[in-house]
């Protein structure tokens, strides 16, 4: 069956980046996209951006760029989001979700999700 | 970017409760919406796709309608465990954007 596991809870000052990783099984890993969106304490969704895993393609929502960098490992089904310059605004849950539907928007499987916080 | 609209943002109901709520998306999204339900501490989870599919395992007691910009979902008897938040999303074009939510709880 489908599973998609992520890394775990960090803690990271101010100015400092933070990778979390997502590791996927029971399905061909390459075949699909994967999405991170996020989730700050009590608030609502937000698309982060997304990459192709075949191709190895990625595409960021605007609010991002320059501060997010999205790779995958074939050898290992683990997809990695590294955000940089991190801010308290920034202290959220972080998901992965595999993309799905006839344009690759539809989040089918999500990951447990991660908690990232930002504190001095 | 397309915008998404949520409507009521909470919603107080009783099991066996009939509940409807309202999606809104501008501009014109086709069909391509979908709806997720999520409970506290856990990721979302897929429901409804292309505004009227319903995603494999998931209750027939959900269902979702509509097409262009208007949208619902509908719980035609709310059970114990549909105590959640609901999030539509448009999944018509890049970014994708989610609507803000509505929050089920009981009565």
């Amino acid at each position: 069956q489908v599973q998609v596991v992520q890394s775990g809870a960090e803690v990271k000052k101010p100015g400092a980046s933070v990778r979390v990783s997502c590791k996927a099984s029971g399905y061909t890993f390459t075949s699909y996209y994967m999405h991170w969106v996020r989730q700050a304490p009590g608030q609502g969704l937000e698309w982060m951006g997304v990459i192709n895993v075949g191709g190895d393609r990625t595409s960021y929502a605007q609010k991002f760029q320059g501060r997010v960098t999205m790779t995958r490992d074939t050898s290992t089904n683990t997809v990695y989001m590294e955000l940089s310059s991190l801010r308290s605004e920034d202290t959220a849950v972080y998901f992965c979700a595999r993309g799905s539907g006839s344009y690759h928007l539809d989040f089918d499987y999500w990951g447990q999700g991660t908690l990232v916080t930002v504190s001095s | 970017d397309i915008h998404v609209t949520q409507s009521p943002s909470s919603v107080s109901a009783s099991v066996g409760d009939r509940v409807t709520i309202t999606c809104r998306a501008s501009p014109d999204i086709n069909t391509w919406l979908a709806w997720y339900q999520q409970k506290p501490g856990k990721a979302p989870k897929l429901l409804i796709y292309a505004a009227s599919s319903l995603q494999s395992g998931v209750p027939s007691r959900f269902s979702g309608s509509g097409s262009g910009t208007d949208f619902t979902l509908t719980i035609s008897s709310l059970q114990p465990e549909d105590f959640a938040t609901y999030y539509c999303q448009q999944a018509n074009s890049f970014p994708p954007t989610f609507g803000p939510g509505t929050k089920v709880d009981i009565k």
